[in-house]
């Protein structure tokens, strides 16, 4: 079965451009989350979703991200605009909240912003 | 709010010898989850192992095997016969019913030849 999916795995912009990074779920999941990672604060949950609908996104940083979950198998964030500090590898997890507890990660987006 | 904390910053290991990860965590849940997840160099989170806070029996998967202290409020993670693929950062992680993981700041695992 395939994991999570992300896109792209790298990722360097300049400040003030737009940045979206792309998520595919593990297909019958029902949970997606998107985490920041940085040295500083560790890992951060930003947004999750359930069936679609955002959830919680008392993480997200400011309104210059937003996420959106058209449907049950992708999911984007994006920022816009982009400033230095956003620099951080970004991991998409999900999961099912039937017969599992566990959250699976993607492989993460390393993102800079120069 | 729930917090977890992991004590040691950083750990090594001689290859073939087992080590110890600590984890501490703070909640008023009876009802709870908590997991290991290692992060290789790849930096891939990789669950490796997970224990419910209503059974008693430590959780054990190969090498890796949990020593859960409810009352305590301890989570240590052993790692037997140590291998250099077990190099990482490890970190352990809380979820009580109805909300979502919380991580603990990470061990990073050095595992010597």
């Amino acid at each position: 079965d395939a994991g999570v999916i992300q896109s792209p795995r790298h990722e360097v912009t300049e400040m003030g451009q737009e940045v979206t990074l792309r998520c595919k779920p593990i297909s019958g999941h029902d949970y997606l989350f998107w985490y920041r990672q940085t040295m500083m604060r560790g890992l951060e949950l930003l947004i999750y979703f359930n069936n679609n609908v955002p959830i919680d996104d008392s993480g997200m940083p400011e309104d210059r991200f937003s996420a959106k979950m058209p449907n049950a198998s992708f999911s984007t964030l994006k920022i816009q605009p982009s400033e230095p500090r956003d620099s951080a590898v970004y991991f998409c997890a999900s999961r099912y909240s039937g017969t599992g507890v566990e959250q699976y990660f993607g492989p993460g987006t390393r993102l800079t912003v120069t | 709010a729930q917090t977890v904390t992991q004590s040691q910053p950083e750990m090594s290991v001689q290859e073939a010898e087992t080590v110890t990860l600590s984890c501490t965590y703070d909640t008023s849940e009876s009802d709870y989850y908590l997991f290991w997840y290692k992060q290789p160099p790849s930096r891939q989170m990789i669950l490796v192992i997970r224990q419910e806070a209503y059974k008693q029996q430590n959780a054990t998967e190969n090498r890796f095997s949990v020593n859960f202290q409810k009352a305590a409020k301890s989570f240590s993670l052993k790692i037997s016969d140590s291998q250099l693929g077990d190099a990482a950062m490890y970190f352990c992680a809380y979820r009580s019913a109805g909300r979502q993981l919380t991580f603990g700041s990470g061990t990073q695992l050095t595992v010597l030849p």
